[in-house]
């Protein structure tokens, strides 16, 4: 069954303490990753795509990169603003090509 | 580049009367829309993907004469919750993809609150 799963649920930071979170998924063929960021009351906001293996994006603090089986989002010297809820989902490359869900990292910065 | 409006930003209705939420991708053609619903501190649930000019295609478990929707442009989308009842209320999304491409677009949500 088709599955993404991300950790940590929450995380929270000091202004400058880089980390990263984690995306894995199991899909049967994957057509591409997505991370979107959200902030409350809102929707997602798009981050980057991700099409095979190997492959790296990056935007201002973050940066995404895509195994076989995981992607991680890495934000450098994260700000009070970077703080909100990061969604990762996957399009399997099957006939329906309907997003997959994980249930987000809640991330918090402190100043 | 990209972007997605909503509109209204926030409806509030008596049980009983129909509520119409507009999805507008304003800077590129949407072949293709979806309608998502999400609950606190849940994930996105699709309710329906729209074509332009084609029929929506329903999740199962959602009700399309009771979600009523219409793609008849490419860039607007309608969804209509029709006799909205106070377990309608919540957050809905819409999202478009252009042809060809994968990455979905998001609006910035609508919320419902059926008194």
């Amino acid at each position: 069954e088709d599955q993404v799963t991300q950790s940590p649920e929450a995380l929270r930071l000091q202004e400058g303490e880089s980390s990263s979170l984690n995306c894995s998924y199991t899909v049967s063929g994957l057509r591409g990753l997505f991370w979107y960021r959200q902030d409350p009351g809102k929707g997602p906001e798009f981050l980057f795509t991700l099409y095979s293996a190997g492959e790296e994006k990056e935007k201002e603090r973050l940066k995404a990169t895509l195994t076989k089986k995981e992607s991680f989002l890495h934000i450098t010297a994260p700000k009070p603003e970077d703080s909100a809820t990061y969604l990762c989902a996957v399009l399997n490359a099957g006939n329906n090509r309907k997003l997959i869900w994980g249930l987000g990292t809640s991330l918090g910065v402190n100043p | 580049g990209a972007v997605v409006s909503q509109h209204p930003s926030w409806v509030i209705c008596k049980s009983g009367t129909s509520v119409k939420i507009e999805c507008r991708s304003l800077d590129f053609q949407a072949t293709t829309m979806f309608w998502y619903r999400q609950f606190p501190k849940q994930s996105l649930m699709l309710m329906a993907t729209s074509n332009e000019g084609s029929k929506a295609t329903y999740e199962q478990g959602v009700e399309k004469d009771k979600f009523l929707i219409n793609h008849a442009s490419l860039t607007l989308s309608t969804l209509t919750v029709t006799s909205a009842h106070p377990e309608d209320s919540s957050f809905y999304i819409c999202s478009a993809r252009a042809l060809g491409q994968e990455t979905q677009y998001f609006g910035p949500g609508t919320r419902l609150l059926v008194l």
